[in-house]
């Protein structure tokens, strides 16, 4: 049972490229969300869908695009980016009640 | 807004002694979840325990539980017996209403030896 699978585990990008943080989860959520980590600040909102083809924005969705075409995949887009945007990020989907399942997150050094 | 507030930010505790993580939240809500999570040094994010808003009754699993406090909106976290392997951060969460999980900024536990 994979649960929620986040590639790639680290990445180092250069201010100004591109990437997608890939998510997929084989437990049939309608819910999924990415989640950025900072020290401090806990995990914050960036992207949420609840459901194929419905997204909307979390708390800190600036420079961020996502899409979801199957209940299974939510990826994450990073279309140009930042030192800022340096975080752990993390996938998520979600129960009906509210419980989370993460993916084991992915480091994004950006320089 | 809704928001968490975990007023500690480290916390030590010795190996077979009980420590509690403080959790305050704010929501209009009167239905919703609390829920805590725990990422140890793997990065990986685990649920520890659950509580419904609607129930009085604190949720216990194995040597962790919850003090619920519903009118002053607290959630704390007792772990009893405490081991090495709890060394970890403590995230305090709930979803006040919808889709949005509230997360507080963490609490991180050592646990000595």
């Amino acid at each position: 049972n994979a649960g929620v699978t986040q590639t790639p585990k680290f990445q180092v990008l250069k201010t100004g490229q591109s990437m997608t943080l890939q998510c997929a989860q084989d437990m049939n959520h309608e819910y999924m969300s990415w989640y950025r980590q900072d020290p401090g600040m806990g995990l914050r909102l960036i992207h949420y869908s609840v459901g194929a083809g419905i997204t909307d924005q979390g708390e800190v969705p600036n420079g961020y695009n996502v899409s979801r075409s199957t209940t299974e995949d939510f990826p994450l887009r990073l279309l140009s980016a930042a030192p800022s945007q340096t975080s752990v990020y993390f996938c998520a989907s979600r129960t009906r009640w509210g419980e989370l399942f993460f993916g084991e997150g992915s480091r994004l050094t950006v320089l | 807004a809704q928001t968490v507030t975990q007023s500690q930010p480290e916390m030590s505790v010795q190996e077979a002694e009980t420590v509690t993580l403080s959790c305050t939240y704010d929501t209009s809500e009167s239905n919703y979840y609390l829920f805590w999570y725990k990422q140890p040094p793997s990065r990986q994010m685990i649920l520890v325990i659950r509580q419904e808003a609607y129930k009085q009754q604190n949720a216990t699993e194995n040597r962790f539980s919850v003090n619920f406090q519903k009118a002053a909106k607290s959630f704390s976290l007792k772990i009893s017996d405490s081991q090495l392997g709890d060394t970890a951060m403590y995230f305090c969460a709930f979803n006040p209403r919808g889709n949005k999980l509230v997360f507080g900024a963490g609490t991180i536990l050592r646990v000595k030896s």
